[in-house]
């Protein structure tokens, strides 16, 4: 079965700090895929970046950068010198290949509070 | 291009009662879904649906019902609705299947049952 854990539940942080959000899956599967979404306090949900699993290359954009390390099973996410707009809750999540289109696990998120 | 939307943003039900939460996307893309969001957890899969005329059930799919009559709408209906049904939900879609494609979501609903 797969899984996503989020063991951050909240972080706050002072603008301009530098903060990683942690991502640890579970999966059996050789194929698979991670997104991060970002919902700000608006409530929608906003598609941040997708990975495949054999692509561990890191992903710089902007401020923001992932670290995708197989060998721990993580997919962690950086914001660089942080703004107050980066409040929002983050959320990990995991698709396998050999799942259809139910196969798109949640973890719980992470609620980022960046003070001014 | 207005995406996915999703009306109403927010209702308040008693108990019993029954509605429909509407979703519509014009983005023509085939896979729909329907999750929600209780407060503290991650999104969790109610219905979805993989092209008009098909649905299938997610990982909480009691209490609710969906349909799919064309691409663009794919409406959930709570019949008799509880207190545990209160939560944020949220109508997603895709071009193809998620295990790959991003989502792109509504804004929500949010549903308070008394």
């Amino acid at each position: 079965a797969q899984k996503v854990t989020q063991a951050q539940t909240e972080i706050s942080v002072v603008e301009k700090e530098d903060v990683t959000l942690d991502c640890v899956y579970e999966t059996r599967d050789t194929t698979y895929y991670l997104f991060w979404y970002k919902q700000p306090p608006s409530g929608e949900l906003v598609f941040l970046i997708r990975r495949n699993s054999f692509d561990e290359q890191n992903e710089i954009s902007g401020r923001y950068s992932w670290n995708f390390q197989k060998s721990t099973s993580s997919f962690n996410f950086t914001i660089t010198a942080s703004q107050v707009v980066d409040s929002a809750v983050y959320f990990c999540a995991l698709s396998e290949a050999r799942r259809g289109a139910d196969g798109l696990t949640f973890g719980k998120g992470t609620h980022l509070i960046i003070q001014p | 291009n207005a995406g996915v939307t999703q009306t109403p943003k927010f209702r308040i039900l008693k108990i019993g009662q029954s509605m429909t939460l509407q979703c519509t996307q014009d983005m023509n893309h085939n896979y729909m879904y329907w999750y929600r969001q209780d407060p503290g957890m991650g999104l969790k899969l109610i219905y979805y649906s993989v092209g008009a005329g098909i649905t299938d059930k997610g990982e909480v799919p009691n209490g609710y019902n969906v349909s799919r009559s064309t691409t663009e709408d794919f409406p959930l209906r709570l019949e008799l609705a509880a207190p545990s049904q209160t939560s944020v939900y949220f109508c997603a879609s895709s071009y193809s299947t998620s295990s790959y494609n991003e989502q792109f979501f509504g804004p929500g609903t949010r549903l308070t049952v008394l």
